[in-house]
């Protein structure tokens, strides 16, 4: 079965980095891009990102342009989130998506269990 | 960006009742739009896609319709382990959006 793992919770003080790693397994990894999404307590979904598993292209959310890079390992079928300078406003739940579709027509089928990053000095 | 926006925000119904959430986008996305349903503490999973399609494993309950900027996601005959926050999501165009979000409580 679709499985989509990903690494444990971080405590992070204010400047730092972070990584989150959502490691794949029941499919083509290649197949399949992952989008990353976060939400902050209380809050609703924001997406980040999003990467193609097979080649590595990624397209990210204007916002987080500078501060976050994507990329995959397809020898281990885990595609890596990293986000720097690191704010109280980054505090939050990140997941990550497998998509399926192309185009405009695709859904987040299978999402990781998310990963609580907490950001605080 | 296209902006999502949902209503009500909240509501609060009977098991058996039927429940209708309102998404509109701020310009015309024609079919793209998907409905999540995330229950506390868990990952959003999805429920309709392409604006009527239900996802398969999804209970027959929760339906979708609409095009352009207005979309309804309904649940025909609400049950107890339907509560939780239900989103809509373009797909349209990037970068993806969601509404605010609808939560569900069971009377």
């Amino acid at each position: 079965q679709v499985k989509l793992v990903q690494s444990g919770g971080e405590l992070k003080k204010p400047g730092a980095s972070m990584e989150v790693s959502c490691r794949a397994s029941g499919y083509t990894f290649g197949s399949h891009g992952i989008a990353w999404l976060r939400q902050a307590p209380g809050q609703g979904l924001e997406w980040m990102g999003w990467i193609n598993a097979d080649n590595g292209d990624t397209n990210y959310a204007q916002k987080l342009q500078g501060r976050i890079t994507m990329t995959t390992d397809t020898s281990t079928k885990t595609v890596y989130m990293d986000l720097k300078n690191l704010t109280s406003d980054d505090t939050a739940v990140y997941y990550c998506a497998r998509v399926d579709g192309d185009g405009a027509d695709f859904i987040y089928d299978y999402w990781g269990q998310g990963t609580l990053v907490t950001v605080s000095s | 960006d296209i902006q999502m926006t949902q209503s009500p925000s909240s509501l609060s119904a009977s098991v058996g009742d039927r429940v209708t959430i309102t998404c509109r986008a701020s310009q015309s996305i024609y079919i793209y739009l998907n409905w999540y349903q995330q229950k506390p503490g868990k990952a959003p999973e999805v429920l309709i896609y392409a604006a009527s399609s239900l996802q398969g494993g999804v209970p027959s309950r929760f339906s979708g319709s609409g095009s352009g900027t207005v979309f309804t996601l309904t649940i025909s005959g609400l049950q107890p382990e339907d509560l939780g926050t239900y989103y809509c999501q373009q797909s349209y165009s990037a970068p993806v959006t969601f509404g605010q979000g609808t939560k569900v409580e069971i009377k």
